[in-house]
């Protein structure tokens, strides 16, 4: 167990629709990551958070969005879903956000979209 | 374009030391990282590396060469657990995170 929860673990649901994700990080980490990783793709990086600001994003969606709250938290929103949105998407934290900082990451949401 | 290339899958024998490695092209670099996939589970940290040279962690090492863009990580006396998919991963100068398609390693008794 990582320390990092995520929720909820299943979601299908069906094309055009939105979704939120959560993700609570390990207690004491300030930085919070999104990945989302289908068969074909391998693990994408999405975007980072750092004690509730934007640090670092990848390829990102603008369909998609995501926000880290003052209690850390963070949710990623996928709006307008599509059948290729399907993929398992972790939630990871870390102490600091830059260099040598371990992220551990949550179990993941499996979304399914039909 | 910013690049990590790292073989699709490999083949070891149990009690037996296999080199995983990878090469890649990013815009700045700011550390290596290693990591292990089980199926249907979450990466776990294996290594890191931001300087030239070999670290060793019990078992697994990694090595990497900057000048090069090049990394391997030498997993030794393989255990049936340790089949399983090795993601290299690059965080950039603006702090992007790149993975690889990751390593299928399959361990034979």
């Amino acid at each position: 167990d990582s320390g990092v929860t995520q929720t909820p673990k299943h979601l299908i649901t069906a094309t055009g629709q939105r979704v939120t994700l959560r993700c609570s990080p390990r207690s004491g980490d300030l930085s919070v990551y999104w990945y989302q990783q289908s068969l074909d793709q391998g693990l994408q990086f999405l975007i980072q958070y750092y004690n509730g600001e934007e640090r670092a994003k990848g390829n990102i969606l603008e369909r998609f969005s995501a926000q880290q709250f003052p209690d850390l938290h963070s949710e990623l929103n996928l709006s307008s879903l599509e059948l290729g949105d399907s993929a398992l998407y972790f939630c990871a934290s870390s102490v600091e956000g830059q260099g040598f900082d371990e992220q551990f990451f949550g179990p993941g949401t499996r979304l399914t979209v039909l | 374009g910013q690049n990590i290339d790292q073989p699709t899958e490999m083949t070891a024998t149990e009690g037996a030391i296999v080199q995983i490695n990878c090469t890649y092209q990013t815009s700045g670099f700011n550390g290596l990282f290693w990591y292990q996939q089980h199926a249907g589970e979450a990466p776990t940290f294996l290594s890191y590396n931001v300087l030239d040279g070999l670290e060793e962690k019990g078992r697994f090492s990694s090595f990497l060469s900057r000048s090069k863009g090049y990394s391997y990580l030498l997993l030794k006396e393989l255990q049936m657990k340790d089949s399983a998919s090795y993601l290299c991963a690059v965080r950039g100068r603006d702090d992007k995170i790149i993975f690889g398609k990751g390593t299928r390693l399959h361990i034979l008794p």
